[in-house]
This record gives C-alpha cells, sequence and structure tokens, in this order.
C-alpha cells in the first residue's frame, strides 16, 4: 500500500458525459502526476501540479483537467467522453522537486459505453 | 524527445530460471532510471531507481539493474525466478528530480511451475 488513495475505483458512464477522478496523495506529498494508462498509448503522463500550480503538462486532451486544492488533494475532470478514453488513470505523489520517487495510487478504471 | 524501449512485451521464465528484461534508453543526457512492477489490478509500485553513484543498483524481492551508459541500458535482472515475480514491469526515465515519468511499453513476466 502506497498511501496513495483513488476514487472512485471503477467508473462506468456513457459518451459525452464528464466525470471527476479523485487523488489523495500520501500526507507531505507537494506533487500530483496524472497518468492514462491504455492498451494502445500505453502509460503516459497527462499532468503535474505542485503545491497548487501547474508544473508541466504532458499528452492531456483539451477536454480534460485538473486541479490540486489547498489540502494538496486533485482532482481530473474529464469532459465530453469518448470510447477512446476508456483507460486507467493513475496518480502519483511525491514529496517535492528535489524527490525522484513517485508513490503510485491503485487506479481508476474509466469505462465509456 | 527522450524515449524508452522494453525488448519483448512478453517473456516467460521456469521457477527458479534467471530473470533478465531489457531496457533501453534513447537520450544524449543519461537520465534518472526506474523499474516499476504493476500486479493485476494494482498500481505501480517501486522495485528500483538509478540516479547518481554506484550503476549497479539493488532493490527489493531480490532484483537488481546495472545502468550502462555507453549501451544506453537499464536491463532488470533477478537470478532465481519466483512463481510470485508473474508481473507487468515498466522502466521509466526521468531527466530531474520532481519530474515527469516517460515509461517504456512493459514486459508481461510469466513464470512457469
Amino acid at each position: 500500500d502506497s498511501g496513495v488513495t483513488q476514487t472512485p475505483k471503477h467508473l462506468i458512464t456513457a459518451t459525452g458525459q464528464r466525470v471527476t477522478l479523485r487523488c489523495s496523495p500520501r500526507s507531505g506529498d507537494l506533487s500530483v502526476y496524472w497518468y492514462q494508462q491504455s492498451l494502445d498509448q500505453g502509460l503516459q503522463f497527462l499532468i503535474q501540479y505542485y503545491n497548487g500550480e501547474e508544473r508541466a503538462k504532458g499528452n492531456i486532451l483539451e477536454r480534460f483537467s485538473a486541479q490540486q486544492f489547498p489540502d494538496l488533494h486533485s482532482e481530473l475532470n474529464l469532459s465530453s467522453l469518448e470510447l477512446g478514453d476508456s483507460a486507467l488513470y493513475f496518480c502519483a505523489g511525491s514529496p517535492g522537486q528535489s524527490s525522484y520517487e513517485q508513490y503510485f495510487g491503485p487506479g481508476t478504471r474509466l469505462t465509456v459505453t | 524527445a527522450q524515449s524508452v524501449t522494453q525488448l519483448g512485451s512478453h517473456v516467460s521464465v521456469s521457477e527458479g530460471a534467471l530473470v533478465l528484461l531489457r531496457c533501453n534508453y534513447s537520450s544524449s543526457v543519461p537520465p534518472y532510471l526506474f523499474w516499476y512492477v504493476q500486479y493485476p489490478n494494482q498500481g505501480l509500485q517501486l522495485l528500483l531507481k538509478y540516479t547518481t553513484g554506484a550503476t549497479l543498483v539493488k532493490g527489493i524481492n531480490g532484483f537488481e539493474a546495472e545502468f550502462k551508459k555507453s549501451e544506453t541500458s537499464f536491463h532488470l535482472t533477478k537470478p532465481s525466478a519466483h512463481m510470485s515475480d508473474a508481473a507487468e514491469y515498466f522502466c521509466a526515465v526521468s531527466y530531474n528530480a520532481g519530474n515527469m515519468l516517460t515509461f517504456g511499453g512493459g514486459t508481461r513476466l510469466m513464470v512457469k511451475p
């Protein structure tokens, strides 16, 4: 158990809908990263927040957005969902800018029907 | 852009045999290197990492990896496979502390009794 929690564990929704995935990093972890794991694209970095501010962006679609709150939990918002958005979404936490390790949560499996 | 190549999407070994999972990166600047393991329906767990210093690094569960700059490789080995080692293994790179991870495509390790 990494100490990183993600909710919900599973999510099934229809095309065109909007969902919110939630991540709580370990106590003291200031950085939160979001990754998408799909069969065709593999594991891809989406976005990083550090202490409430966006720090880096990867292959994140414009339909997706994220934020990190003052208590350091983060939410990933996915809108206008398409079948191809079905994937496992992981968040990872890290203590800070000088840390190499990232601690991954168990993931949220999103199925778009 | 940096990339990570894992040779062999599936590797099968017998219990007790040597495990060798291959990872090569493409970059003129040596990155920081990581191996993660993903068990079914779970998140990613850090096995080991190379940042600086000794090029042979030891990780959890008897795994080790050697950074070879001249070969741009970071292969993962374990002298004797256990059934419990069956999982998917990901090699990843990062270029600064606190930065995103770029993952290889993953190698699924199967262990035969």
